[in-house]
């Protein structure tokens, strides 16, 4: 399977405690994307890699957030002091970041499910 | 914040009959994409329509764009059981206004086919 894969798919976790997710793209991809998912609701942006540099983040992403992608592969997502405000679906994206102005495809992984007790 | 709102946020239908669903958005946009999530799963792209293109095709899928009024309209022809999935509107916002490469989603349409 080449698509974008997520590791772990499902963490539960104590509130307070620290998590990370990983995401390895799809081979090639210059760009990495994350968002977050809650029920009912369509992703939200949280930040985006060209290469290894982080080129974006949201205001949502607050100080207790941190997202690498070291060596331009692989990347992760830290929360530190989780909350249960943080329960949600996080998603990671790649796209080739060669497709010409206006028709980048970004292509989804399954997702993280993060549970905060 | 949400750009998109997809229309109508729930809609069953019977195997074989058309499903159309809408999307409104409110900023100048370079594309707009399409995607299917099943229960529980990750997205799929279906289809991505640049912001000079007025319709596209794929299959059993037909997208118009309006940027005119800022809408889109998602056509799925023939549908099947195998069709019944969340469908999300997602636009990449115009460069140089602080939204490059991002996505911005809708809520969804939730589409039901019954077999």
């Amino acid at each position: 399977d080449t698509g974008v894969s997520q590791n772990p798919r499902h963490k539960i976790t104590k509130r307070g405690q620290n998590v990370t997710f990983r995401c390895d793209p799809i081979s090639e991809h210059n760009r990495l994307y994350w968002y977050r998912q809650t029920l009912g609701q369509g992703p939200e942006f949280l930040t985006y890699f060209q290469n290894e540099a982080q080129l974006e983040k949201s205001r949502l992403l607050s100080d207790r957030f941190s997202a690498e992608r070291p060596k331009g592969s692989f990347s992760t997502l830290e929360i530190q002091r989780t909350e249960q405000g943080d329960s949600a679906m996080y998603l990671c994206a790649s796209s080739p970041g060669t497709s010409g102005r206006g028709a980048d495809t970004q292509y989804f992984g399954p997702g993280t499910r993060l549970t905060v007790l | 914040s949400q750009q998109g709102e997809e229309d109508p946020q729930a809609l069953s239908i019977q195997e074989g009959e058309n499903a159309t669903m809408n999307c409104s958005y409110k900023t100048s946009i370079n594309n707009l994409q399409w995607y299917r999530q099943n229960s529980g799963r990750g997205l799929v792209h279906l289809i991505l329509i640049r912001s000079n293109e007025r319709e596209k095709h794929s299959g059993r899928l037909r997208v118009t764009l309006d940027t005119s009024k800022k809408s889109s309209s998602l056509l799925i022809t023939a549908s099947r059981a195998a069709d019944t999935a969340s469908y999300f509107c997602a636009t990449e916002g115009r460069w140089g206004g602080g939204s490059n490469y991002k996505l911005t989603f809708g809520k969804g349409t939730l589409l039901t086919v019954n077999p």
